[in-house]
């Protein structure tokens, strides 16, 4: 079955720093990819998506390129600020009507 | 998009009471989830709330120990049954809205503490 893989965390940045998370993927067909995004104590809010191959989703500074060769949808950002600590879910939406999630990637900031 | 609201935002309840989660969208929507969210781990779905019939529940989740209600396109709600320790975890509900190309909306979770 449709399954995603992503990097185990936590991850641990200074600010200003470059953030890779990386995510990759099993599907059938041509599944539409998401990154969401959870901060302490709330839900988890979309924070880019990308429905077809060599789509960049980008949002608030964050990039992701749907690599279907690859199968990667690996999260990107230049310089990361102490307000992004936060726990960031890569996920797949395949054919049917569930959304699968990634285990989740914690990242911390350090001002 | 979609706004929704859950309630409570969070219990503490003893060993073997039930409890019941309210999630109430401000907009009309086809699809709602339910999810489970145990500390540090990902979001594992419960079960599809269905207007006007059953529940479509997840391979390990039953009806029995996870009764869903979907009256109305905008309010469903969970219940805990016969509760212990290890149904301490966040609950979320989640909502596709129409158009939203299969992209979800989340409350902001109940915390669920059992004794």
């Amino acid at each position: 079955g449709d399954s995603v893989t992503q990097m185990e965390g936590p991850v641990t940045l200074s600010e200003e720093a470059f953030l890779t998370i990386n995510c990759t993927y099993t599907a059938t067909g041509y599944p539409s990819l998401f990154w969401y995004v959870q901060y302490p104590g709330e839900g988890l809010q979309l924070l880019l998506k990308a429905t077809k191959a060599d789509d960049k989703g980008s949002n608030k500074g964050f990039e992701a390129t749907y690599r279907k060769e690859t199968t990667s949808f690996h999260l990107e950002k230049g310089s990361v600020q102490v307000s992004d600590s936060a726990v960031y879910f890569c996920a797949l939406r395949g054919g049917g009507f569930k959304t699968i999630f990634g285990a989740g990637t914690r990242l911390f900031v350090k001002a | 998009s979609a706004v929704i609201s859950q309630k409570p935002s969070r219990d503490i309840c003893q060993r073997g009471t039930s409890l019941t989660i309210q999630c109430q969208v401000d907009s009309q929507v086809t699809m709602m989830f339910w999810y489970r969210q145990q500390p540090g781990q990902s979001l594992t779905l419960i079960a599809t709330a269905n207007q006007g019939s059953e529940a479509t529940y997840e391979s390990g989740f039953v009806i029995d120990k996870f009764p869903i209600s979907r009256p109305n396109l905008t309010f469903s709600t969970l219940t805990v049954s016969n509760m212990s320790p290890e149904d301490s975890s966040i609950y979320l509900c989640s909502v596709e809205a129409e158009r939203s190309y299969n992209e979800q909306f989340f409350g902001p979770g109940t915390r669920l503490t059992v004794l």
